[in-house]
């Protein structure tokens, strides 16, 4: 059974920097399936924040991408994201996700989220 | 980027009743949509992808369909656990992009 559980701080100042690492049971992170970063700030949608496929390829949110970072340490079997100058619109539910490969595959595994408050 | 247009945004309605929720892209992305469930403090969940395949273990009183721009998710006869809010997802090209949402409730 695939899990993935998400860990960072819950309260992150102002434009200071969100990292948060998501830690994957039960498939092997260095395969072909893609790695995600979602969020969803309070009473509101989600959004796509950016993408981690095994071969190195990276896709970011466009209006995300001067400030984020999402790797990879398959030795430890967890990906991270980084978030640099944070403010408080960056508050919301985060969560990491296994997208299936190819075109048009889903998200079908997720965390259960962790909440990131921007405050000072 | 692609933009997805959910309609409604609200839905009331009563167990047992039929209900479609229509999701409409920007531009034309063959079958490449996915449809999520998520209730309150929860994680969203895979209900459906292609469009039209229903994930594993999702009951079959939900379908989907459609390909292009227009996609519609329906629900046969609904049941107490299916007043959530659902979403529709496009997979076909980066950035990946979700509707606003369709929050459904009991009448």
């Amino acid at each position: 059974q695939v899990q993935l559980q998400e860990s960072g701080p819950g309260l992150v100042k102002p434009s200071e920097t969100l990292s948060l690492t998501c830690a994957v049971a039960g498939y092997s992170i260095s395969n072909t399936y893609c790695w995600a970063w979602i969020r969803q700030p309070p009473g509101r949608g989600l959004e796509w924040i950016g993408s981690f496929y095994p071969g190195g390829n990276t896709y970011y949110s466009p209006s995300l991408e001067s400030r984020v970072t999402i790797s990879v340490d398959t030795s430890k079997s967890q990906f991270s994201l980084k978030l640099t100058s944070v403010t408080a619109a960056d508050t919301a539910m985060y969560y990491c996700a296994r997208r299936v490969p190819g075109s048009g595959g889903p998200h079908d595994y997720w965390g259960q989220g962790t909440l990131v408050t921007v405050s000072p | 980027d692609i933009q997805l247009t959910q309609s409604p945004s609200f839905l009331s309605a009563s167990v047992g009743d039929r209900v479609t929720i229509t999701c409409r892209a920007s531009q034309g992305i063959s079958s490449h949509l996915a449809w999520y469930q998520q209730t309150p403090g929860r994680a969203p969940k895979l209900l459906m992808y292609a469009a039209s395949t229903l994930q594993s273990g999702v009951p079959s009183r939900f379908s989907g369909s459609g390909s292009g721009t227009e996609f519609t998710l329906t629900i046969s006869s609904l049941q107490p656990e299916d007043f959530a809010t659902y979403y529709c997802q496009q997979l076909n090209s980066y950035p990946l992009t979700f509707g606003q949402g369709t929050r459904l409730e009991i009448k």
